[in-house]
């Protein structure tokens, strides 16, 4: 089973408004991903996850704050965003084998709308 | 110089033709490398992943000059089903979890 899940599938929220994103994984993968991809943009990572420990920040703005509660779970939290921070939210997990591949397989992702 | 080019296309071949795309990378220690494809509105679903010494699934083939740094990706008798977006992806070397790079794309259409 190489399945993410990430809820919600569609999210609209104002710019004064919080909101969480969730990714879950039951893969065993120890390393979880946060991308950001605009129309016609291949994605761009946001923060990577290693053993639940933030290991990548991609300059990303605090108005964007993850958090990784266990080695399953992912969350995406938002708060006073931007009409431009409108995008695909994808998550994404991996296994971490020393000298692995680690193929990182992908949720179906948030569409996310700030008005 | 981009990290990771594709040619962004479109390709538009017809159904049953051979269609090739090839994908550069600048960092010669790079890892890993694999094919995504990515249906509108949907995320990226792993193709293949990229071996050294060129791998084939079913009708696609994919292979990796690491002297020249570009990986391939050839889709034979092409269906209508593989018009989609196919994303190169490079793994940088990292010691944890590896900072990966997309390429910007390639549109392929299939037409009847």
């Amino acid at each position: 089973d190489t399945e993410v899940t990430q809820t919600p599938k569609h999210l609209v929220m104002g710019m004064t408004n919080k909101k969480s994103l969730k990714c879950e994984q039951h893969m065993g993968h120890r390393a979880m991903y946060w991308y950001k991809q605009k129309a016609k943009k291949p994605p761009e990572l946001m923060f990577v996850y290693s053993y639940e420990k933030l290991s990548i920040n991609e300059s990303v703005p605090s108005r964007f704050s993850p958090e990784c509660p266990n080695s399953s779970l992912l969350n995406l939290h938002l708060h006073a965003l931007q009409p431009e921070d409108s995008a695909l939210y994808l998550c994404a997990s991996s296994h971490m084998l020393a000298g692995g591949r680690n193929e990182q397989y992908f949720g179906p992702g948030t569409r996310l709308t700030v008005t | 110089r981009k990290e990771v080019e594709q040619d962004p296309g479109p390709f538009n071949v017809p159904e049953g033709a051979t269609v090739a795309f090839n994908c550069t990378y600048s960092n010669s220690a790079s890892q890993s490398f694999f094919w995504y494809r990515q249906d509108c509105r949907k995320e990226p679903k792993l193709l293949m992943s990229v071996y050294s010494s060129g791998n084939e699934d079913g009708r696609f083939t994919a292979q990796l000059n690491r002297a020249s740094q570009y990986i391939s990706l050839l889709i034979r008798d092409s269906k209508l089903s593989d018009s989609a977006t196919y994303l190169c992806v490079v793994k940088e070397p990292y010691s944890s979890a590896s900072k990966i790079i997309f390429g910007s794309g390639t549109r392929l259409s299939i037409r009847p």
